[in-house]
């Protein structure tokens, strides 16, 4: 069985340009989540779905991201624009979405954002 | 609210040699506590969970930690290090009854084994 699938695994950017980051969860996982993780530190969670909807974006920066999952099953993140501070590795995980957070969380090898 | 600190950024052992990484977390209500290892640019891995069953959890790759309320612990052990061990190690915890409240993640402890 496939795992969750990311793509780019690496992108560099100037500051001010635009960034998609794409998710495919493993099948049948209803939940996904985007989660990112600064140098050093653990996975923040920046918003997740439960199919369609976006359950918990609390953390997510407005201003500057965007999420879609437009069918209940892959995913697109996007920054638009981009700033020095983005510079993290973006994870996706997913889960089978029928215990919430107590579930096991399956990640994706992450993409990791360089802004310049 | 939850959160979780681990004691350590980076610990070193010798090849053979017990592990123990140590993580205490608050919460105000009973929590689920996971660790997952990542390696070198991979995803994160569960190695077990406590979702209030046995206090002691067994994991994968020979890992077990055990929940002690009183302490507000759930260190990470295993008996005898291997190369293979070497990876960042993230505790995590979150909130019993609250199926929305999200995952915490600590800093992480960097592990690496002597040979």
């Amino acid at each position: 069985e496939a795992g969750v699938v990311q793509s780019p695994r690496y992108k560099i950017i100037e500051k001010k340009q635009p960034v998609a980051f794409w998710c495919n969860p493993i099948s049948g996982h209803n939940t996904l989540y985007w989660y990112r993780q600064n140098l050093g530190q653990g996975p923040e969670l920046l918003i997740r779905y439960e199919n369609e909807e976006a359950v918990d974006d609390s953390q997510l920066p407005k201003d500057r991201f965007s999420a879609e999952r437009l069918k209940g099953v892959d995913s697109t993140l996007k920054i638009q624009p981009a700033e020095l501070g983005d510079s993290a590795v973006y994870l996706c995980a997913s889960s089978l979405g029928l215990a919430g957070y107590q579930e096991t969380q399956y990640f994706g090898p992450g993409t990791r954002l360089l802004v310049l | 609210a939850q959160s979780v600190t681990q004691l350590g950024s980076h610990v070193s052992v010798s090849e053979g040699a017990l592990v123990l990484l140590r993580c205490n977390y608050s919460s105000s209500v009973p929590p689920y506590l996971f660790w997952y290892v990542q390696y070198p640019n991979q995803g994160l891995q569960l190695l077990l969970k406590y979702t209030s069953a046995a206090t002691l959890v067994k994991g994968i790759n020979g890992f077990e930690a055990e929940f002690k309320k009183s302490e507000t612990s759930f260190h990470l052990t295993k008996p005898s290090a291997h190369m293979s061990d070497a990876a960042e190690y993230f505790c995590a915890v979150s909130a019993s009854g609250t199926s929305y409240d999200k995952v915490i993640f600590g800093p992480g402890t960097s592990l690496s084994v002597i040979p």
